[in-house]
């Protein structure tokens, strides 16, 4: 069971690239989430899903996109990268029958210089 | 206002003193909360959920909520080095199974042997 796995775990892009933090989990989790953390902050919600086909925007959507056909994967798409897009990225999932009990991934660090 | 509100601290005790985190959220109807440890460079895992006013104890851990104040509180007793960590405050936004989970910035303790 590998539960929530994201890649990649580091990358650096410059300033207007374009790419995809990927996120599966074989937990067969309804409601999978993307987090960005800034250093020495909380967690800022990115977007979330209840379930294959549906999205919806969290606290910070601005410059990223999402998608949802599978149970399984939840991609995470930033264009035109801009250095306040600078953090560690995490997915994560769970259950609908147990609301707010994350399981989490390891994390993604991304930077744009 | 922010949504979930945390002192960033750092709050330092003592080994085998009591520490005590506080949390504040905005959402009236919120009805299920969290609290989430973190270790540097690691990610979030769950250690108390709390549903109904008053206290659940776990160990050394006791969450308290008073919904009326909007606030939520978490005790750690007989504090460990170990416990040296951020926790962060997690509402679930909105009544029943919304998904949408809110963190707080997080208070970062540390105990002192």
């Amino acid at each position: 069971n590998a539960g929530v796995t994201q890649t990649p775990k580091f990358r650096i892009l410059k300033i207007g690239q374009s790419m995809t933090l990927q996120c599966t989990q074989d937990m067969n989790h309804n409601y999978m989430y993307w987090y960005r953390q800034d250093p020495g902050m909380g967690l800022k919600l990115i977007y979330y899903s209840v379930g294959a086909g549906i999205t919806d925007k969290g606290e910070v959507p601005n410059g990223y996109n999402v998608s949802r056909s599978t149970t399984e994967d939840f991609p995470l798409r930033l264009e035109l990268a801009a250095p306040s897009q600078t953090s560690v990225y995490f997915c994560a999932s769970i259950s609908q029958g147990a609301a707010g009990e994350l399981f989490f991934g390891e994390g993604s660090r991304l930077t744009v210089l | 206002q922010k949504e979930v509100e945390q002192n960033s601290g750092p709050l330092s005790v003592p080994e085998g003193a009591i520490a005590s985190l506080n949390c504040t959220y905005s959402d009236r109807v919120s009805q299920s909360f969290f609290w989430y440890r973190q270790y540097s460079g690691k990610s979030p895992e769950l250690i108390m959920s709390i549903y109904s006013n008053g206290d659940k104890e776990d160990g050394r851990f006791t969450a308290q909520l008073n919904k009326a104040s909007q606030y939520v509180s978490l005790l750690i007793r007989d504090s460990q080095p170990s416990d040296s960590a951020t926790y962060l405050c997690a509402v679930l936004h909105g009544s029943g199974n919304t998904g949408k989970l809110i963190f707080g910035q997080g208070t970062t303790l540390q105990v002192k042997p």
